[in-house]
């Protein structure tokens, strides 16, 4: 199985930062990777997929790069409503395997 | 829109069996394989199965294997996970989750449906 290791697995930060949050695979898996956003209490939701691509209706300041083993996902000027859990998934393999998460929380 | 709705959640005990089915609406469901991911209370995400778009590829988690069956009605526009010999640790929210055809990965999830396997 692929494993991804997510960091931080908490980040504290204010609005108007920029952060930065990294998924590692344990073998490569080609840019066959998502980030999702999840809020307290609801499902998840797509960011960005290919690793690069943003989500139809996903503002444009997050964004994703990296491909064979190494991503990121950046926001560039945190905003509110940004506070929530973020996770990666690969997908290029079964099981598919999400990173830990990491919780962005308001400094 | 894209429309997924879980039922069948609640409170069983362990060793017995629920079926969790998932609806679906707003896309040409026989076009997409459809998945299904947990998540324990405080925890986080934890890819469960998925069954292709015509039914005949399924994959599952090792944890669930031989538990676990996943499959779809075309007809109704349902997928099911069927769920035998439950343990506490299956405990957990279940989402059902559409692929995106081009993608390959997640692009929409239900809301979930709480399965408590307790005694």
């Amino acid at each position: 199985d692929i494993q991804m290791t997510q960091s931080p697995s908490s980040l504290s930060a204010s609005v108007g930062d920029r952060v930065t949050i990294t998924c590692r695979a344990s073998q490569s898996i080609r840019n066959d990777l998502a980030w999702y956003q999840q809020k307290r209490g609801k499902a998840p939701k797509r960011l960005i997929y290919a690793a690069s691509t943003l989500h139809s209706g996903v503002p444009s300041r997050f964004s994703g790069s990296g491909s064979g083993t190494e991503f990121t996902l950046t926001i560039s000027a945190l905003q509110p409503e940004d506070f929530a859990t973020y996770y990666c998934l690969q997908h290029s393999s079964y099981p598919q395997t999400f990173g830990q998460g990491t919780k962005l929380e308001i400094k | 829109q894209v429309l997924l709705v879980e039922s069948g959640g609640g409170v069983v005990q362990p060793g017995r069996s629920l079926r969790l089915s998932c609806a679906a609406s707003g896309f040409i469901f026989g076009d997409y394989a459809i998945h299904w991911v947990r998540q324990a209370p405080g925890r986080g995400l934890q890819w469960v199965a998925v069954i292709s778009y015509d039914g005949r590829d399924k994959y599952y988690v090792d944890s669930v294997k031989g538990r676990f069956t996943i499959s779809r009605d075309d007809s109704r526009n349902r997928v099911y996970l069927q769920m035998n010999s439950l343990r506490p640790e299956d405990t957990a929210v279940y989402y059902c989750a559409k692929r995106d055809y081009g993608a390959g990965s997640i692009d929409y999830w239900g809301q979930g449906t709480l399965v408590t396997v307790s005694s």
